[in-house]
């Protein structure tokens, strides 16, 4: 496979689950960023890791905890959600973390909280 | 915080007319800016990535432009076809990249 890859495609879990959400980069790149794509909103940045290390956590709720456990892949692992976390999650990675670099996306993991 | 904005946030035309989507930001200290595609429940596909030092660039039928100065940036889409029809989204990259709410491109054949 090439690209970005994300599992599972749909997810539908109720509030007292635990699930993970997984990002796979076949690119070669060291940087690596989860995504959540709310209806009617931007995208917002969740998390961001650079050569496995986060870089950059936009005060995502603790319910979300990121794993990057090496620089090709990256999980998001789920806990006690809530309905509003609904969305689309979206995974994406470029070569380097920085501002110039252009990020390639995942197709995204919709999830639905019940 | 950068705030970018998209108009209009939705769009339908008759397929073969040229069409230009709009994109503005508030804070024109920017490395670059990027137009992306977003199919209905896919990721987003880039289509083109126009540095903070230049005005303008081309792939195809599109073409983006960028007045940094101004916070604007326009996306062309020449002869559009039915294939077009998906959410264009822009987003700036400062310390991270900030995205607008994307505007939904219906091109009827």
């Amino acid at each position: 496979e090439t690209g970005v890859t994300q599992t599972p495609r749909h997810l539908v879990m109720g509030m007292t689950n635990k699930k993970s959400l997984k990002c796979e980069q076949h690119l070669g790149h060291n940087a690596m960023y989860w995504y959540k794509q709310s209806a009617k909103k931007p995208l917002e940045l969740m998390f961001v890791y650079s050569l496995e290390e986060r870089v950059e956590n936009n005060s995502v709720p603790s319910r979300f905890s990121p794993e990057c456990p090496n620089s090709s892949h990256l999980f998001l692992h789920l806990h006690t959600l809530q309905p509003e976390d609904s969305a689309l999650y979206l995974c994406a990675s470029s070569q380097n973390q920085g501002a110039p670099e252009t990020q390639y996306f995942g197709p995204g993991t919709r999830l639905l909280v019940l | 915080k950068q705030e970018v904005t998209q108009i209009p946030a939705a769009l339908s035309v008759p397929e073969g007319e040229n069409l230009v989507l709009n994109c503005s930001f508030t804070d024109s200290a920017i490395y670059n800016l990027q137009w992306f595609r977003q199919d209905p429940g896919k990721g987003l596909t880039s289509l083109l990535l126009i540095q903070s030092s230049q005005r303008e660039q081309t792939s195809g039928r599109l073409n983006a432009s960028l007045d940094k100065s101004s916070g604007r940036s326009t996306l062309y889409i020449a002869a559009s076809q039915p294939g077009d029809s998906a959410t264009y989204l822009c987003a700036v990259s400062g310390n991270q990249f900030y995205f607008g709410t994307g505007t939904s491109l219906t091109v009827i054949p």
